[in-house]
């Protein structure tokens, strides 16, 4: 079975831009999690989405916004890039079963400048 | 949510057992225990999750105590492998697809 897979793996952008950070869900799964991650910190939730729709949101502005395509793969979108976004993002798919474990890519490295 | 009490730090000797603890007093009765691990430069990865009753996996073991406010995370022979960020989280199982909600997780360093 294949696993989670982001891209790209690291990103530079500048203050104010937007960026798309993308994620391709591990086959079968049909729920897809962004989480971000600050240096020295845990994964902090970012938002789900289950059958393409968002299916629950943590404490992030609406900039940070998100898509799921019929095959499961995944975007998110973030956009007015702030320094404070400079970040390890994560994505992870599950089956839409809470007693399922998630499977996790290795994550985006974004720095903003 | 209801939050997780773990050690910042812990370590181990190669080859020896290793027990991870958390503490989660205000659990209810629908949440799950969760257990994740993150290697340096890798994302989260699952390890095992219980209910009630002591569950083990190819990869450990967990024991949780019998009024469910305490669980301990047991790698049988550590390896250098083994030496990540844990990571004990509670999921509710009445908010279906619900979000992990990670807190600080225990280093554990092992010594050759």
């Amino acid at each position: 079975e294949t696993g989670v897979t982001q891209s790209p793996t690291h990103l530079i952008k500048t203050r104010g831009q937007q960026v798309t950070l993308r994620c391709s869900s591990q086959s079968g799964h049909n729920t897809v999690s962004w989480y971000q991650q600050a240096l020295g910190q845990g994964p902090q939730f970012i938002f789900q989405y289950y059958r393409e729709e968002e299916n629950g949101r943590g404490n992030f502005p609406p900039r940070f916004s998100g898509l799921q395509f019929p095959n499961y793969s995944s975007e998110l979108n973030v956009n007015a890039l702030e320094l404070d976004d400079s970040a390890l993002y994560l994505c992870a798919s599950s089956f839409k079963q809470v007693n399922y474990g998630y499977t996790f890519g290795s994550g985006t490295r974004l720095t903003v400048v | 949510d209801a939050k997780t009490t773990q050690p910042n730090s812990m370590e181990s000797n190669e080859e020896e057992p290793v027990h991870l603890p958390c503490n989660h007093s205000t659990i209810s009765g629908t949440d799950y225990i969760h257990w994740y691990r993150q290697l340096p430069s890798q994302g989260p990865e699952y390890v095992i999750h219980g209910l009630t009753s002591n569950v083990n996996n190819r990869m450990a073991s967990l024991a949780i105590a019998e009024d469910r406010k305490s669980s301990t995370l047991i790698l049988h022979r550590a390896t250098l492998r083994d030496a990540a960020v844990y990571y004990c989280i509670l999921r509710d199982t009445e908010t279906s697809g619900s979000r992990l909600t990670f807190g600080e997780g225990t280093q554990l360093t092992v010594n050759p």
